[in-house]
């Protein structure tokens, strides 16, 4: 059973740019979270998607987005790149909802110069 | 506020001695905790997890120890081993479906 895939794996963007990350979650699982990860914030929450629906937000700028499609694939979109947001963005999925029984992806890596 | 805290940001143990690995949190609404190892480059992996209505909780070399009154938690690994160097994060969840919240990390360094 392939495993949670989050493509690219690395990407390099210039402050102002846009990004989008993709999330392929567990085949069969409903829901997936996004994670922030850096080094002095540790991983924090962004959003949740549960059959398409929003289900739980993060503290973000609105330049964070997410959306989450009928396959169940989501992703995720930051507008108006700043430095601080280079970190790894993690991607979790489960089949129920429940954040306790997620799996999560290898993450991309956003560099933002 | 942070609501969950990892005090120390790395740790260093002997191969074959037992690590201890610390989270205290704030929030009295958190009900389920988790431990996740994760090396560089990849995703965090799950390790062991305990409910609140628990005290303890083992799985093989890995055993968590939750003491609500005083908010805090601890994985201990018995014997330590060089591969279990990685970073622990401890997380906490309200109901199971509600969003994880993570500490920051502790960096367990296993020397052989």
């Amino acid at each position: 059973k392939a495993g949670v895939t989050q493509t690219p794996r690395y990407l390099i963007k210039t402050r102002g740019q846009q990004v989008t990350l993709s999330c392929s979650p567990i085949s069969g699982h409903r829901s997936v979270s996004w994670y922030q990860q850096t080094p002095g914030q540790g991983l924090q929450f962004l959003f949740e998607y549960f059959s398409e629906t929003q289900r739980n937000k993060g503290n973000f700028p609105g330049r964070f987005s997410g959306r989450q499609f009928s396959n169940s694939r989501s992703e995720m979109n930051v507008s108006t790149l700043e430095l601080g947001d280079s970190a790894l963005y993690l991607c979790a999925s489960s089949y129920s909802g429940r954040n306790t029984e997620a799996f999560f992806g290898q993450g991309t890596r956003l560099t933002v110069v | 506020d942070q609501q969950v805290k990892q005090n120390s940001p790395s740790l260093s143990v002997q191969e074959g001695r037992i690590s201890i690995l610390n989270c205290d949190y704030t929030n009295s609404m958190f009900d389920y905790f988790l431990w996740y190892k994760k090396y560089p480059a990849e995703g965090p992996t799950f390790l062991i997890s305990i409910s609140s209505i628990k005290d303890k909780n083992e799985d093989g070399r890995f055993t968590v120890f939750l003491n609500k009154s005083a908010k805090h938690l601890s994985l201990h690994i018995v014997p330590s081993q060089p591969g279990d160097s990685a970073v622990y994060f401890c997380a906490a969840s309200e109901t199971g479906n509600t969003p994880l919240v993570f500490g920051k990390g502790t960096r367990l360094s296993v020397i052989a």
